[in-house]
Parts: C-alpha cells; sequence; structure tokens
C-alpha cells in the first residue's frame, strides 16, 4: 500500500539557519505530493503541493521538488525564523479514487532565537 | 478552498462520559473526515462521512465507539463514547477539494484530554 516516510524529529535550529526535512514516499499509482504545517494549538493546513514529478512546491520561503527517479518530496528552507516553529507533515495522494491523503508521522521542528 | 470551524477546541471529560464534536464547512463538500492524532503521532483516520449514508470507518475503529452523523452537506458530527484515558488525543475534521484540486482542509483540532 501507499506509504510515507520522514525523518525523526524533533528538529532543533538555530534562528537563520538551513533546513531540510526528508520525505520518502512508496504508492501504487501516480501521487500528487504535499506538506502540511500544523502551529501548535491548531489544525493542518497546506503549506505547499506538487503534483507530478519534477514539479517544485513553494509557499512562505519553504520549497519542495517532486523526484520520482528517487521517490523524494524534501522539504527545503534557506533561513528559518522562530515561527516557523511547528510539525510539518509529508503527505501523497494518489488520483483516480477518493481522495484520502496518506500522511507521514510528522517532524516536529524547533527554532530558537 | 473551504473553510472549517471545529468545537469545542478542548476538553477535558471524565471516563466513562461521551463527547459530542461538531464540525461546521463553509461549503457544501460531498465527503468529510475525522481524524486521530494521538500525541507524537500522524495521524489515522477513523472515518469517512458521507450525507445520506452510513459512515465508513477504518480497522480498528467502530461505530458504537465513535458514532457520526452527516445530516447535510456542510456539518458533521463525531462522538467518542464511554471515554478513557486512551482516548485522549486530538481529533481532526477535514475535507476534501470540491474542485479536484486533490488537497485537504483542516479544522483546527479539539484537543481531547479524559481523566
Amino acid at each position: 500500500g501507499d506509504s510515507v516516510t520522514q525523518m525523526e524529529g524533533p528538529v532543533t535550529l538555530s534562528e537563520e539557519a538551513f533546513l531540510t526535512i526528508n520525505c520518502t514516499y512508496t504508492a501504487t499509482g501516480y501521487p500528487s505530493l504535499f506538506w502540511y504545517v500544523q502551529y501548535p494549538g491548531e489544525g493542518l493546513q497546506l503549506l505547499l503541493k506538487a503534483t507530478k514529478a519534477d514539479d517544485k512546491g513553494s509557499n512562505k520561503g519553504f520549497e519542495a521538488t517532486y523526484r520520482k527517479e528517487t521517490t523524494s518530496f524534501h522539504l527545503e528552507k534557506g533561513s528559518v525564523q522562530v515561527s516557523d516553529s511547528a510539525v510539518y507533515f509529508c503527505a501523497l495522494s494518489v488520483s483516480g479514487g477518493s481522495y484520502i491523503p496518506t500522511f507521514g508521522r510528522g517532524t516536529s521542528l524547533i527554532v530558537h532565537p | 478552498s473551504a473553510v472549517i470551524s471545529q468545537k469545542p477546541s478542548r476538553d477535558i471529560c471524565q471516563r466513562g462520559t461521551s463527547l459530542t464534536i461538531q464540525c461546521q464547512v463553509d461549503s457544501q463538500v460531498t465527503m468529510m473526515f475525522w481524524y486521530r492524532q494521538q500525541p507524537g503521532q500522524s495521524l489515522t483516520l477513523i472515518a469517512t462521512a458521507n450525507q445520506g449514508s452510513e459512515a465508513t470507518y477504518e480497522s480498528g475503529f467502530v461505530i458504537d465507539k465513535f458514532p457520526i452523523s452527516r445530516p447535510n452537506l456542510t456539518f458533521s458530527t463525531l462522538t467518542v463514547s464511554n471515554m478513557s484515558p486512551e482516548d485522549s488525543s486530538i481529533y481532526l475534521c477535514s475535507v476534501e477539494d470540491r474542485q479536484g484540486a486533490t488537497e485537504a482542509f483542516f479544522g483546527q483540532g479539539t484537543r481531547l484530554t479524559v481523566v
């Protein structure tokens, strides 16, 4: 079945550091890939997405590129801020059926001033 | 896009009691989803709720424990019945994007603590 694997957290960084959160997936079809973010005390919200191979999703300084050859969708940001502290979820959904996303276990990011 | 209002945002409940969580969407949607997020864990789908039919439950979840109502295309409730401390979790309502853009939208979650 479909699955998403994320790097273990927490990831602890100083402000302005470079961020990478690794995500790899397995899917039986042609998935769309997503990063969702969950700020403390809130629900999930979409951060960015990519719907086909080599697409790059970007938002709020975050980027992720859909790499079909390595089945990866790593999240990156060049300079993190304290306000980026949150839990980040990688997810996929496969077209052609009822949309129910498959989520990774989430990676907590803590950014110190 | 869809805006989802979920309430209560948090509650502390006595074991053996029940809590009903409400989810209101600002537009009509076909499918609504209920998830559980246990501390430090990812999201686990509890059930899918379609208007006018019985909810479809995932493995490990049963209607007697998590009854769901879906009276119309903008509203759903999830009840956590006969609660125990193991039910302490965040419960999230979600809907699909009716425009077919494949992303999901979530309510802000209900943080439940059972004592």
